[in-house]
């Protein structure tokens, strides 16, 4: 079945280093694909996401692009901020079903 | 814009015990998702609705729990009875209406069972 994996954390950066969350899936159709960040405290939300091969998402300075021959969507910042610290979830929904896929979550801390 | 708003936010019950969850989305979000999150994983969906009607609860274990949206609005979960396994958080998120619209996330309740 339909199913994302994502790299285990807990990643701590320092400020301004560049960051790399993996996020590989496992899809029997043409998915599309979401990052989802959950801050402290707060309720999941969607930070970006690409419904087809080759698309690029982007939001705050964070980017994902939709590799289909690596079936990736890595998601990546050049410079974080104490600020991006949280939890952040890779996802996929397939186009011709109702199920969303949500990985186990990576939790990045930044220190100053 | 008010966001998805959960009731309560916390819940402790012993197992076998009953506890509903309620779930107020967005005004104008035709779609309602429940998710289950046990700690140290991933939302798993454990019903969706359109509106007032169930569009996909293949994961929802219909022997304990059930969940309804009488009115297309707002909708409750409930688990009767519970056992220890269903400490989680759970989850209800709306979206306007088809899959690759954004889902907006409520707050969460967290259930612990003893």
């Amino acid at each position: 079945g339909d199913s994302v994996t994502q790299m285990e954390g807990p990643v701590t950066l320092s400020e301004e280093a560049f960051l790399t969350i993996n996020c590989t899936y496992t899809a029997t159709g043409y998915p599309s694909l979401f990052w989802y960040v959950q801050y402290p405290g707060e309720g999941l939300q969607l930070l970006l996401k690409a419904t087809k091969a080759d698309d690029k998402g982007s939001n705050k300075g964070f980017e994902a692009t939709y590799r289909k021959e690596t079936t990736s969507f890595h998601l990546e910042k050049g410079s974080v901020q104490v600020s991006d610290s949280a939890v952040y979830f890779c996802a996929l929904t397939e186009n011709t079903g109702n199920q969303f896929y949500f990985g186990t979550g990576t939790s990045l801390t930044v220190i100053p | 814009e008010a966001g998805v708003a959960q009731s309560p936010r916390y819940k402790i019950i012993e197992k076998r015990q009953s506890v509903a969850f309620w779930c107020n989305p967005i005004s104008g979000h035709a779609t309602l998702y429940w998710y289950q999150q046990i700690l140290g994983q991933g939302p798993k969906l454990l019903i969706q609705f359109q509106n007032n009607g169930v569009v996909d609860d293949s994961q929802l274990p219909k022997d304990r729990f059930s969940a309804e949206r009488l009115k297309g609005v707002d909708s409750t979960l409930k688990i009767q009875p519970a056992k220890l396994e269903d400490s989680a958080v759970y989850l209800c998120a709306s979206s306007l209406g088809t899959r690759t619209n954004e889902q907006f996330f409520g707050p969460g309740t967290r259930l612990t069972v003893l």
